[in-house]
């Protein structure tokens, strides 16, 4: 049981460039989430999903999408990465008692 | 005014000291509390939902304070191991389903 993963660890990216973050749940549940987290600020929620094939948005949703096409995978999409946008990502689900947290992926734009 | 807020700290204690942050929220109608604890550079963690009656998990007390819109932690006799940032999070339904989370307070337990 590996419950919350993320892939990749860390990446470095030039703005313009685009990637797609992934996260994945062993857990079965329904709610998944995509934060970042920045100095000072807290965790912020960027887009959350509530089952298979739905998606919402969040706190700061601005220059990202998501996809949730399988129940246990929710992708985070940096169409053209600026610099505002370094910062470490976590992901997350529930089970509405708590939410479990993926070990983060730290996204530097340059 | 940010919805959660919480002092950053750092708070630096000796091993064995008894230690207490609050947090304040602005949504009266917020439902659900809790503690997260996050260690340098790792992801958060559940450290214990606060309810309203208080509670208790070994060295670690919550409370909640619904009319003055604040909560608290108690920590106990830290250990080294107490080291870590804790979140304040709060929801408003009665699940986890929708956090808002405070910026976090630094905790350093020293020998």
């Amino acid at each position: 049981n590996a419950g919350v993963t993320q892939t990749p660890k860390f990446r470095v990216l030039k703005t313009g460039q685009s990637m797609t973050l992934l996260c994945a749940q062993d857990m079965n549940h329904e709610y998944m989430y995509w934060y970042r987290q920045d100095p000072g600020m807290g965790l912020r929620l960027i887009h959350y999903s509530v089952g298979e094939g739905t998606t919402a948005k969040g706190e700061v949703p601005d220059g990202y999408n998501v996809s949730r096409l399988k129940k246990q995978n929710f992708l985070l999409g940096l169409e053209s990465a600026a610099p505002s946008q370094t910062s470490v990502y976590f992901c997350a689900s529930t089970d509405s008692y708590e939410q479990y947290f993926g070990p983060g992926t730290r996204l530097t734009v340059t | 005014r940010k919805e959660v807020e919480q002092d950053p700290g750092p708070f630096n204690v000796p091993e064995g000291a008894t230690v207490a942050f609050n947090c304040t929220y602005s949504n009266s109608a917020s439902q659900s509390f809790f503690w997260y604890r996050q260690d340098c550079r790792k992801e958060p963690k559940l450290l214990m939902s606060v309810y309203s009656s208080g509670n208790e998990d070994g060295r670690f007390t919550a409370q909640l304070n619904r009319a003055s819109q604040y909560i608290s932690l108690l920590i106990r006799d830290s250990k080294l191991s107490d080291s870590a940032t804790y979140l304040c999070v709060v929801s408003l339904t009665g699940t986890a389903s929708k956090l808002t989370f405070g910026t976090g307070t630094r905790l350093q337990v020293t020998l």
